[in-house]
């Protein structure tokens, strides 16, 4: 079965503080890898995806083939980066977005 | 533009009631997923439509749970008989194509079944 875990459920860091989330899948074919992060009392949108290659809101995220890893990085957290966020790779033989059970990511000043 | 829009945002069902959920996609967009979301858990994937065709349904808990997308924009799904563990938010996404496209998420539907 194809599975995702994201192991913390929540990570507190302060203002400018390196963070890490980290995403291991398992294997099935080759899939494409995103995250999705939801804001408070916002609806769950796309934050990036590995293959655009792209920094977005200073985060970047690197595909590790060998361990199954989609760890998603930001070298200094601000408070507004305070979300939920599900990393979530698609295969593409089904088209659909298996997501983790997310990671509560909190800022504190 | 409009985003995807969900409703209605709230329902409270008896437990054997039936309820039906609808999706408003972001227009031209052919493909539509629906989702559950449990308590503190991630979004679940229930089932896929390219434009008015299901193509994956193997999320679909039970045949209690009936989805439709029959002019291939606007879809429903139908719970029969709602059970306690049917409460959720119900999650309905768009995409513009076909594979690793960013899908666009409505706001949900927060069903309590008491």
């Amino acid at each position: 079965a194809q599975r995702v875990t994201q192991p913390e459920k929540l990570l507190s860091v302060f203002k400018g503080a390196p963070v890490e989330l980290k995403c291991n899948y398992s294997y099935s074919g080759s899939p494409e890898l995103f995250w999705y992060v939801q804001y408070s009392r916002q609806r769950l949108q796309l934050l990036l995806r590995h293959i655009s290659r792209e920094s977005i809101k200073g985060f970047t995220a690197d595909l590790n083939k060998g361990e199954t890893s989609f760890h998603l990085k930001k070298p200094f957290a601000q408070e507004e980066d305070s979300a939920m966020y599900y990393c979530a790779p698609l295969y593409y033989n089904t088209d659909k977005l298996i997501f983790g059970t997310g990671t509560r990511l909190q800022v504190f000043p | 533009g409009a985003g995807v829009s969900q409703s209605p945002r709230y329902k409270v069902a008896k437990r054997g009631q039936d309820v039906a959920l609808r999706c408003d996609p972001i227009s031209g967009h052919v493909s539509l997923f629906w989702y559950q979301q449990a308590l503190g858990q991630g979004p679940e994937f229930l089932t896929y439509f390219q434009n008015e065709a299901q193509l994956d349904k193997s999320g679909l808990p039970s045949d209690r749970f009936f989805a439709e997308r029959p002019e291939g924009s606007v879809s429903t799904l139908k719970i029969q008989r709602t059970q306690q563990e049917d409460s959720a938010v119900y999650l309905c996404a768009s995409s513009s194509g076909i594979g690793p496209y960013e899908q666009y998420f409505g706001p949900g539907t927060r069903l309590t079944v008491t």
